[in-house]
């Protein structure tokens, strides 16, 4: 049981490349997020997925584009990499039981824009 | 955006002492979790928290859903070498799927 598993661990990239970040997880979970996570800034919110078919903008979604391509599978895209989006990178999941909804997270991406 | 506050930022300990860090927040939560995270992987859930006035163990490690509901604690008892790392709180409010992230704890141990 792999949990959330994320890939590539490491990447760089000239600015105006674009990439796309894969996340999946196998414990069926029906909610997917994606952060960034900046030196004193704690986890930011890019975008999330509620359930299969749908995705909406979190705290800074500005510059990335995601796909919820299937249940399993939720990936982040940077259309033309820049400097500031040089970070490390999140994928978690989560389904709801009852009152109860805790993320699992992904090992992360560490991300370098040049 | 919206984030919690989370204090202190750092710590360095002796081995051996007890830690407390703490989050507050200006909304209203209905649960709490606290993370862990080692240098180059993923945070780790440590605890999660339900109710307000909940206090629940993980070995070591209490936490506590403040009566409030604003904010929550956690307490690490007799520290060891292996508890260095960050430490992150996360709320999330009624009817949300969202949570909201501390800055963190860094804590260092001193053997």
């Amino acid at each position: 049981n792999a949990g959330v598993t994320q890939t590539p661990k490491f990447q760089v990239l000239k600015t105006g490349q674009s990439m796309t970040l894969q996340c999946a997880q196998d414990m069926n979970h029906n909610s997917m997020y994606w952060y960034r996570q900046d030196p004193g800034m704690g986890l930011r919110l890019i975008y999330y997925s509620a359930s299969e078919g749908t995705t909406d903008k979190g705290e800074v979604p500005n510059g990335y584009n995601v796909s919820r391509l299937n249940k399993r599978e939720f990936s982040l895209r940077l259309e033309s990499a820049a400097p500031s989006q040089t970070s490390v990178y999140f994928c978690a999941s989560s389904e709801r039981e009852g009152t109860k909804n805790i993320q699992y997270f992904g090992a992360g991406t560490r991300l370098s824009v040049l | 955006g919206q984030q919690l506050n989370q204090s202190p930022q750092s710590m360095f300990i002796q081995e051996g002492e007890d830690v407390s860090m703490n989050c507050t927040s200006s909304s209203i939560f209905n649960t709490w979790l606290w993370y862990k995270q080692d240098p180059g992987e993923g945070p780790v859930l440590l605890i999660a928290l339900y109710k307000a006035g909940e206090l629940t163990s993980n070995g070591r490690l209490t936490a506590q859903f403040g009566i409030t509901r604003k904010d929550s604690f956690l307490n690490i008892s007799a520290s060891i070498p292996s508890d260095v790392g960050i430490y992150f709180c996360a709320g999330q409010a009624s009817g949300t799927y969202k949570y909201i992230f501390g800055t963190g704890t860094r804590l260092k141990v001193l053997a």
